[in-house]
């Protein structure tokens, strides 16, 4: 069982937007602004799409966007693309004990 | 280009050892820690173990903690997991990863490899 809590599946049509929670406690999500989002396609390298929570690293569309509320983060894909459909899974810093864990993962499915 | 290249997978007994290796170019491999992480078959990632830019300084999960040692040569821009006492449970594929510009977060990753722990 993973850490944080993530849906196993969301779905959208192309243009749509859609969003992933990342649902952990005050002693990860909620405790620091750490959270990061990865998009993998299988077979291929994760890759970066949001960092400290909202930030977007060079290169990623803007059609990506992260933010927190409590213990829950999110990711927001605008704009859906066939190319979005992916595995995206949430990271936070969970303290000295457990410096990094992550969400169980989301497949994202463009309909 | 930012390049990370895993090797070194393939399949090992339970009980047996193997050393998985991670090459990196396009960066200044010494000014970053690096990571490795696994994602077992049908489930989500797992952070294994971090290394710090000099190497003297590591830190691991503890699933596999006392199991396996990481190493890096700056000298050759290349980082190591060594993996002893391997268990079934390990079987999974390994990503190598850098750490960004904090350790909080990894901008970029290997494709993985493959590593099976069966008799």
């Amino acid at each position: 069982q993973s850490a944080l809590t993530q849906p196993a599946s969301v779905s959208g049509s192309p243009g749509q937007s859609i969003t992933i929670s990342c649902i952990g406690t005050n002693s990860d999500v909620g405790n620091y602004n750490l959270v990061s989002w990865y998009q993998h396609h299988p077979g291929k390298a994760p890759k970066l799409m949001i960092y400290e929570v909202s930030k977007r690293p060079s290169g990623v569309s803007n059609r990506f966007s992260g933010s927190k509320s409590g213990n829950t983060a999110s990711l927001t894909i605008s704009g859906l693309q066939a190319a979005d459909e992916a595995d995206y899974y949430c990271c936070s810093h969970g303290g000295p004990t457990t410096p990094w864990v992550f969400g169980g993962g989301t497949k994202v499915t463009v309909l | 280009e930012v390049q990370l290249l895993e090797s070194g997978g393939g399949l090992v007994q339970p009980g047996g050892s193997l050393r998985v290796s991670c090459a990196a170019s396009g960066f200044t491999f010494g000014s970053y820690s690096m990571f490795w992480f696994r994602q077992t078959p049908g489930k989500g990632l797992e952070w294994v173990s971090t290394i710090d830019t000099t190497g003297y300084n590591t830190y691991y999960a503890d699933s596999v903690k006392g199991r396996f040692t990481t190493s890096r040569d700056n000298s050759k821009n290349t980082f190591y997991v060594q993996m002893d006492s391997l268990r079934a449970e390990d079987t999974a594929v390994y990503y190598c990863a850098k750490g960004g510009t904090t350790w909080y977060y990894f901008d970029y990753w290997g494709q993985g490899t493959l590593v099976t722990v069966s008799s």
